[in-house]
């Protein structure tokens, strides 16, 4: 299986600062790579997939880039509502994986 | 607008048995794969199971293979997951979600709780 690695596991940040959260594959996954948005008590949201291509309505200050096995997710201006937990997950392979997850929180 | 409303979840005791109902609204469930993810209190998100919408062909993580079994009524738009043999490690809060690589449509999910 592939497995997700994401650092840091927890980002504390303030509100108008740049984000920038890192997703390691185990192996390449080519730019078969995506991010999603989960906030407590909610079903996650997809921001990002293949690598780099924002989601209906996501915002532009969500960008991802990568490919193969590093890939990142940057988030250019925090906003109030961007503070969640952020997924990447692979579909290069069976079985579909998920990194373990990094906290993005208020500082 | 598409829509998931899950049903189905509650207590069960270790070695029960459940399944889960996803109702699929604003799209036709037989145009798309649809998969099943699960994710344990305060843990992160864990797939679980996928159906190809073209060919039936279904896939699943190791942790449920043998127990549960991914299935849809295209008749009714609705998923289904059968679980057998719960195991308190499946506690969790299952999601369905649309497409089989990177699901774009989720919906609120329904937590089951297994427990003697």
């Amino acid at each position: 299986d592939i497995v997700l690695t994401q650092s840091p596991a927890t980002l504390s940040l303030s509100p108008g600062e740049r984000a920038t959260l890192s997703c390691r594959a185990s192996q390449s996954v080519s730019n078969y790579l995506a991010w999603y948005q989960q906030k407590p008590g909610q079903a996650p949201r997809l921001l990002i997939y293949d690598a780099s291509n924002r989601a209906t309505g996501i915002p532009a200050r969500f960008s991802g880039s990568g490919s193969g096995t590093d890939f990142t997710l940057t988030i250019s201006s925090l906003e109030p509502a961007d503070f969640a937990i952020y997924y990447c997950q692979q579909r290069s392979h069976w079985p579909r994986t998920f990194g373990p997850g990094t906290k993005v929180d208020i500082k | 607008e598409v829509q998931l409303l899950e049903s189905g979840g509650g207590f069960i005791q270790p070695g029960g048995s459940l399944t889960l109902s996803c109702v699929a609204s604003g799209f036709t469930l037989r145009n798309y794969d649809m998969s099943w993810v699960r994710q344990a209190p305060g843990k992160g998100l864990e797939w679980l199971s996928s159906i190809i919408g073209s060919d039936d062909t279904t896939y699943y993580a190791d942790s449920v293979k043998g127990r549960f079994t991914i299935s849809r009524d295209d008749s009714k738009n609705t998923l289904y997951l059968q679980m057998n043999s719960l195991r308190a490690e499946d506690t969790a809060v299952y999601y369905c979600a649309r497409g089989s690589g990177t699901p774009d449509s989720w919906g609120q999910g329904t937590l089951v709780t297994v427990s003697s």
